[in-house]
């Protein structure tokens, strides 16, 4: 099946500097999406694209879907301690009605 | 932004019961809503895609006998864990489709912590 490779696998920064990482796919999604989950609770949305090329930003983060639709990035500017969590890159194959099929996470750690 | 609810939050069972869980779309009617599940420091996987008025759909390794999926309405959906064992432990999301100004979006429940003694 599809599946998004997702790295890096943790992190550990100081707080005040940027943040990247980034999913990759064999497969082309017609969606990206980015979500963040803190612990014990469901996955929040951060960003989504939906265009091959988008750039778009959401406050501190910054999200592109790659032009060929099988990868995509998301930074985060001067990191603070409540970045702390995990992100997850997620596709959505088909427009509409379908599910999303998520990479493994980023677990970002953010130390004051 | 749709807001979807899921209760409980946390249930504690023993082995061999069965255990419901809810999702509900607030301010949506959604027609499909889709199950996942996440095991401990692992990602979200897709279980089922849960239909309303009609059987759900069930991904390659889940056992449609043992996670019944009901969906009622258009803002409701339940799973059933039945039999429950321990191996079963791990935390249910439910998700939905709605639409974020012009766009389809997914949005999440803030999932069910199953714990099966």
């Amino acid at each position: 099946g599809q599946q998004l490779n997702q790295s890096p696998q943790s992190m550990f920064i100081q707080e005040g500097e940027d943040v990247s990482m980034n999913c990759t796919s064999s497969s082309i999604f017609n969606t990206w999406l980015w979500y963040k989950q803190d612990p014990g609770e469901g996955p929040v949305l951060l960003i989504a694209l939906y265009k091959a090329g988008e750039l778009t930003s959401n406050g501190r983060l910054t999200a592109q879907f790659g032009i060929t639709r099988k990868d995509s990035f998301l930074n985060i500017s001067a990191s603070i301690p409540s970045d702390v969590g995990i992100y997850f890159c997620a596709g959505q194959l088909m427009a509409g009605n379908t599910p999303l099929v998520f990479g493994k996470g980023t677990r970002l750690s953010v130390i004051a | 932004g749709a807001v979807v609810s899921q209760h409980p939050s946390r249930v504690i069972c023993k082995s061999g019961t069965s255990v419901k869980i809810e999702c509900r779309s607030l301010d949506f009617q959604a027609t499909t809503m889709f199950w996942y599940r996440q095991f401990p420091k692992q990602s979200l996987m897709l279980m089922a895609t849960s239909n309303e008025g009609s059987k759900a759909t069930y991904e390659q390794g889940v056992e449609k006998d043992k996670f019944l999926i009901n969906h009622a309405s258009l803002t409701l959906s339940t799973l059933t864990v039945t039999s429950a064992h321990p191996e079963d432990s791990s935390f249910y999301i439910c998700s939905i489709n709605g639409w974020a100004g012009s766009y389809n979006e997914q949005f999440f429940g803030p999932g069910t912590r199953l714990t099966v003694l």
